[in-house]
């Protein structure tokens, strides 16, 4: 069965910084991925996907995210953090055995600092 | 283009009652599937509808219950509620049903049991 494992709940970064959020990937098959970001009191936005055209992804608000299958990974990065970014972030595998069921991993709080 | 919309935003109900959540998709999606969300247990899939058939299931009790009418809005369903239902309860709705099509969620509604 697909799983995702999101490495650290709480990441604090600088204004300026490079961002980056680690998702690892469990599938027996080629996966479709995915980065949604959370903001407070608000449901989910989707930053980008994969879907195996590009092992590199550009998304929204300057995010992107690179495919590694050797490493079964699925990080997303931003090279300058800004204050607006600070949110909760979730990376998504489609679960083969139920349609289109999404797998989230359980969320990284991203917070940036002034 | 309209987004998800759902309602009500909030509700509060008591253990015991039963409770109807409603969910609009973007205008031209067919496909409508609902998550809950808990500190606990994190984003978990219910279940999914396509063209008023329900394609998918989650792993949740039989309390849990749903449908989608013809013009793809769909509605969910609790009964007899238990205080472990408190959750964010959010919608997505996509263009059809296929693990290439994004999701797109709603702000979702937040239900607390008491």
């Amino acid at each position: 069965a697909q799983s995702v494992t999101q490495l650290g709940s709480h990441v604090s970064v600088s204004e300026g910084a490079l961002v980056l959020l680690r998702c690892n990937y469990s599938s027996s098959v080629p996966p479709y991925l995915f980065w949604y970001v959370q903001y407070p009191n608000q449901g989910l936005q989707l930053l980008l996907k994969y879907t195996s055209a590009a092992t590199l992804v550009k998304g929204i608000n300057g995010f992107e995210a690179e495919f590694k299958k050797s490493e079964t990974s699925f990080h997303l990065t931003k090279p300058s953090a800004h204050m607006s970014d600070a949110a909760e972030y979730f990376c998504a595998v489609i679960d083969n055995q139920a349609g289109t069921a999404l797998i989230f991993g359980k969320g990284t709080t991203l917070s940036v600092s002034s | 283009k309209a987004g998800v919309t759902q309602t009500p935003r909030y509700l509060i109900k008591t253990r015991g009652q039963q409770v109807t959540l409603s969910c609009s998709p973007i205008s031209g999606h067919r496909s409508v599937s609902w998550y809950q969300q808990t500190p606990g247990q994190g984003l978990q899939f219910l279940f999914e509808y396509f063209s008023e058939t329900q394609r998918n299931k989650g792993n949740f009790p039989g309390r849990f219950s749903g449908r989608q009418f013809s013009n793809s809005r769909s509605e969910m369903n609790v009964s007899t509620l238990e205080l472990g239902d408190s959750a964010l309860y959010l919608c997505a709705s996509s263009l059809a049903q296929g693990q290439g099509y994004e999701q797109y969620f709603g702000p979702g509604t937040r239900l607390t049991v008491t």
